[in-house]
């Protein structure tokens, strides 16, 4: 049961270029989110998808997309990379929401290492 | 200000020392609160979770919340080299989808 698993790895940019950080989970799970971590920050939240066909803005959106293409995947994208968008990114996932899922955690990937120079 | 302040350390402790680790959080509506572990190059994981006031124990570990002040805490007793990690608290609301606030994170390293 591999969990979250994100692609690629690591990943060197251009400003300007375009790239989609993809995120699968085989988990059944419904809700899916992505941060971005940076030191001193913490984790933060970018968009999320809280049942397939629907997404929803987080705390950073500016200069991301996504697409909830599927229940298993979640995809980021960066249309014009930026070197502010240097960060690690996390693609996370949780059974469902509403009252009953509180208690059940975020089952997070290994990560993106993006670097835009 | 962040919703959710942590201290951001790092922190080196010698092998065997308790360890307090904290945070503060500014909406009094917040409901649950967690504390991840993150080793290096890893991905974030569950390590406790609580609801209510007072105090939960999970083998060396002890999580408190303090809902009056906005505090929260994790203790972690007889510190092993393997619990070096950075630790993350996190707090969500009863109505935001599941939507977790993270701390900033503290680095904390237990030296044999």
């Amino acid at each position: 049961n591999a969990g979250v698993t994100q692609t690629p790895k690591f990943q060197v940019l251009k400003t300007g270029q375009s790239m989609t950080l993809q995120c699968a989970q085989d988990m059944n799970h419904n809700s899916m989110y992505w941060y971005r971590q940076d030191p001193g920050m913490g984790l933060r939240l970018i968009y999320y998808s809280a049942s397939e066909g629907t997404t929803d803005k987080g705390e950073v959106p500016n200069g991301y997309n996504v697409s909830r293409l599927n229940k298993r995947e979640f995809s980021l994208r960066l249309e014009s990379a930026a070197p502010s968008q240097t960060s690690v990114y996390f693609c996370a996932s949780r059974p469902q929401t509403g009252s009953s899922s509180y208690n059940s955690p975020l089952h997070f990937g290994n990560g993106t290492r993006l670097t835009v120079t | 200000q962040k919703e959710v302040e942590q201290d951001p350390g790092p922190l080196s402790v010698p092998e065997g020392a308790i360890v307090s680790l904290n945070c503060t959080y500014s909406n009094s509506a917040f409901q649950y609160f967690m504390w991840y572990r993150q080793y290096s190059r890893k991905g974030p994981e569950l390590l406790m979770y609580t609801y209510s006031s007072g105090n939960k124990e999970d083998g060396r570990f002890t999580a408190q919340v303090d809902k009056s002040s906005k505090y929260i805490s994790l203790f972690i007793r007889d510190s092993q080299p393997s619990d070096s990690a950075t630790y993350l608290c996190a707090t969500l609301l009863y109505n935001q989808g599941g939507k977790l606030i993270f701390g900033q994170g503290t680095e904390l390293s237990v030296k044999p």
